[in-house]
């Protein structure tokens, strides 16, 4: 059974780093894409990137693009979205999800739960 | 705004048909593939349908896709009160460097 295991809650002060995590399991993990989507509150889904584990090779949105960075762990099945400095507009739901076994970049066929991020002064 | 987009709501009554429709250009919808995802509330989105029209294992019948030049459409047969959530589109856009782009979303509501 794939399973996307996402970290916990993070509250965080602007200009805060964090780091969160996507644990994958039930799937080969080196041979599928992984993306994140953000959603603010009360707003759509946005697709953020995606990066493929085997190689780390990534694929940035022009709008998160300087603002995020993605990486995964192959030695244990894990994947992260990183900031440096957070904004205040960084607050989200952020969800990891699996590249589909079809065009594997274009969409996602199984989701993690979501990270809800809160970043405040 | 979206480059790809969907009306805000739409409603039905129980085992009714609705459909959503999803409106892009020849950069987007007109060159892609074209996805569904079902969020229901508080819950993470699902996949409802890949590649125009193809259901994953799992996906009731009832769900449906099409696509025809540049806009696709979901439909929704004999709706039943789960199916309230929102439904998003995506596909692929030129203009984005060949990134993904999600649709606006739908509400369903099931009076």
């Amino acid at each position: 059974e794939v399973q996307l295991v996402q970290s916990g809650a993070e509250v965080k002060k602007p200009g805060d780093s964090l780091r969160i995590s996507c644990k994958a399991s039930g799937y080969d993990f080196t041979d599928h894409w992984i993306g994140w989507v953000r959603q603010m509150p009360g707003k759509g889904l946005e697709w953020m990137g995606i990066i493929f584990p085997g190689d780390s090779d990534t694929t940035y949105s022009p709008a998160f693009q300087g603002q995020v960075t993605m990486s995964a762990d192959k030695s244990i099945s894990t994947a992260y979205l990183q900031w440096s400095s957070l904004r205040a507009s960084d607050t989200a739901i952020y969800y990891c999800a699996k590249g589909g076994d079809w065009n594997p970049q274009d969409y996602f066929d199984y989701w993690g739960q979501g990270t809800l991020v809160s970043v405040s002064p | 705004q979206s480059v790809v987009s969907q009306p805000p709501s739409t409603s039905g009554t129980p085992g009714q048909r609705v459909t959503i429709s999803c409106s892009g250009n020849s950069s987007n919808i007109g060159k892609y593939y074209v996805y569904w995802y079902q969020q229901l509330p508080g819950t993470a989105p699902k996949l409802l349908i890949y590649r125009n029209n193809q259901r994953p294992s799992g996906v009731p019948d009832r769900f449906s896709g099409s696509k025809s030049g540049t806009s696709a459409s979901l439909a929704i047969s004999g709706l039943r009160s789960e199916d309230e959530a929102f439904y998003y589109c995506s596909t692929c856009d030129d203009g984005l460097r060949g990134s993904v782009v999600f649709g606006g979303g739908t509400k369903l509501t099931v009076l």
